[in-house]
């Protein structure tokens, strides 16, 4: 499984756009990128899914470079009701792994 | 919006006691999974569940847990007995596919061992 890394923790004030980043330089041909969104003492939520490009829902928006070594969660115009542990996750459909695995996240806080 | 549920959403037990942690999965998703995360920690991957057999477990999963399918909509986590170290979330999900597809995630369970 391609491991993955992302910042800790990142603070905003309400109304900014905020970009999270997640590395995984060792990500394979069939991976795919995986972001999950959780709150305090809540199951873990899919936000957005992505293989290459640009992917954009009405949550988020997904960057992925050409090489796939990295990719960067987009949100928008954040709230306070988006600050939550932010989840980058690689792996692809159909592979012998089923389950997620999880790192640490990045805590985003958000600031009025 | 379908979703996941799990009941109880706090159970708290004594040492060595047997615990059942129930889960009701989206109807048509064909796997099923059991996470646990301790306070403050990431969250860990238990077990998968497909085709009523186990397809993966981890290395917490030791002969302590077993999971079970018990009729076509329950999905169930047993503890025989339960350890101090035992006290976390345990976050059952659903998925259609497998691998990369969206897991689908309860609102968790809070087991306090004491």
């Amino acid at each position: 499984l391609a491991k993955t890394t992302q910042p800790i923790s990142m603070d905003s004030y309400e109304g900014q756009e905020v970009n999270i980043t997640c590395s995984h330089n060792n990500i394979a041909t069939n991976d795919y990128i995986t972001w999950y969104q959780q709150f305090p003492s809540q199951g873990p939520r899919f936000i957005i899914q992505g293989y290459k490009t640009k992917v954009t829902n009405e949550v988020a928006s997904l960057f992925i470079p050409a090489d796939r070594k990295s990719s960067t969660l987009s949100l928008p115009r954040v709230s306070l009701s988006d600050t939550a542990v932010y989840y980058c996750l690689v792996g692809n459909y159909g592979g012998s792994q089923g389950n997620l695995i999880f790192g640490k996240g990045t805590k985003l806080s958000v600031k009025p | 919006e379908p979703e996941v549920t799990q009941t109880p959403s706090h159970q708290v037990t004594q040492m060595g006691q047997e615990v059942i942690l129930r889960c009701v999965p989206i109807s048509n998703h064909l796997y099923f999974y059991w996470y646990r995360q301790i306070l403050g920690q990431k969250v860990e991957f238990l077990v998968s569940f497909y085709n009523n057999e186990i397809s993966e477990k981890s290395e917490i999963f030791d002969d302590q847990f077993s999971v079970e399918r018990p009729d076509g909509s329950n999905f169930t986590l047993k503890i025989r007995s339960t350890k101090l170290e035992d006290s976390a979330m345990y976050f059952c999900a659903s998925s259609l596919l497998r691998g990369a597809d969206t897991q689908y995630f309860g609102p968790g369970t809070r087991l306090t061992v004491l």
